[in-house]
């Protein structure tokens, strides 16, 4: 069966510019999450949406990061007037989520490597 | 806070056993989680812990202790194909999410 896939898979873009990245979870699977890698680190959680509702958001670095699942199953990351600093691995996950405290885990789609110029 | 620790780089041997720490400071618990990273690609499941003790899976065993805030990941029979980084990652108990390490790297020389 499909996995989660990203698009796209590459971004360069030139300092200022908007970017929208997309992320196409495992059909089914309600619980959807953005991370960012920088290079040589781990995922850092952005965000985490339960269906459509976007049940947290603390770890979006700045008011010029947005997300969104408005039906409940795609999703879009989008960054405003990006800067240098937003370089980084976008990754997607999705999640069966059944009841709390189920071990299910996270599936993760190959990323979107942003390069901001 | 969130604290996940674990060494930087590992070199081991094929055929060999290779065993990667991590040890977390952090404000909840949920299960820790172990995740395989190739270069470029996606991070893949490995293996999940939530209870203490010794979790076996074919060449791959992840171990926990709550009460020590540690965990490590055994590596048996080393193949070169499992060079790669090797995440550990304690998901949060309110929302689901998973609070990262920085990664271990661990080469495979022949």
């Amino acid at each position: 069966g499909a996995g989660v896939s990203q698009s796209p898979r590459y971004k360069v873009a030139k300092r200022g510019q908007d970017v929208a990245l997309r992320c196409d979870p495992i059909s089914g699977h309600v619980s959807l999450f953005w991370y960012q890698q920088a290079l040589g680190q781990g995922p850092e959680f952005l965000t985490y949406f339960q269906n459509e509702a976007q049940l947290d958001k603390s770890g979006l670095p700045s008011d010029r990061f947005f997300a969104e699942r408005p039906e409940g199953s795609v999703s879009t990351l989008k960054i405003q007037r990006t800067q240098q600093e937003d370089s980084a691995v976008y990754l997607c996950a999705s999640s069966l989520f059944l009841t709390e405290g189920d071990d299910y885990e996270q599936y993760f789609g190959p990323g979107t490597r942003l390069t901001v110029t | 806070g969130q604290n996940i620790d674990q060494p930087t780089e590992m070199t081991a041997t094929e055929g060999a056993i290779v065993q990667i720490n991590c040890t977390y400071q952090t404000s909840g618990f949920n299960g820790l989680f172990w995740y395989q990273q190739h270069a470029g690609e996606a991070p893949t499941f490995l293996s999940y812990n939530v209870l203490d003790g010794l979790e076996e899976k074919g060449r791959f065993s992840s171990f926990l202790s709550r009460s020590k805030g540690y965990s490590y990941l055994l590596l048996k029979e080393l193949q070169m194909k499992d060079s790669a980084s090797y995440l550990c990652a304690v998901r949060d108990p309110f929302r689901d999410k998973l609070v990262f390490g920085a990664g271990t790297i661990l080469r495979v020389k022949s």
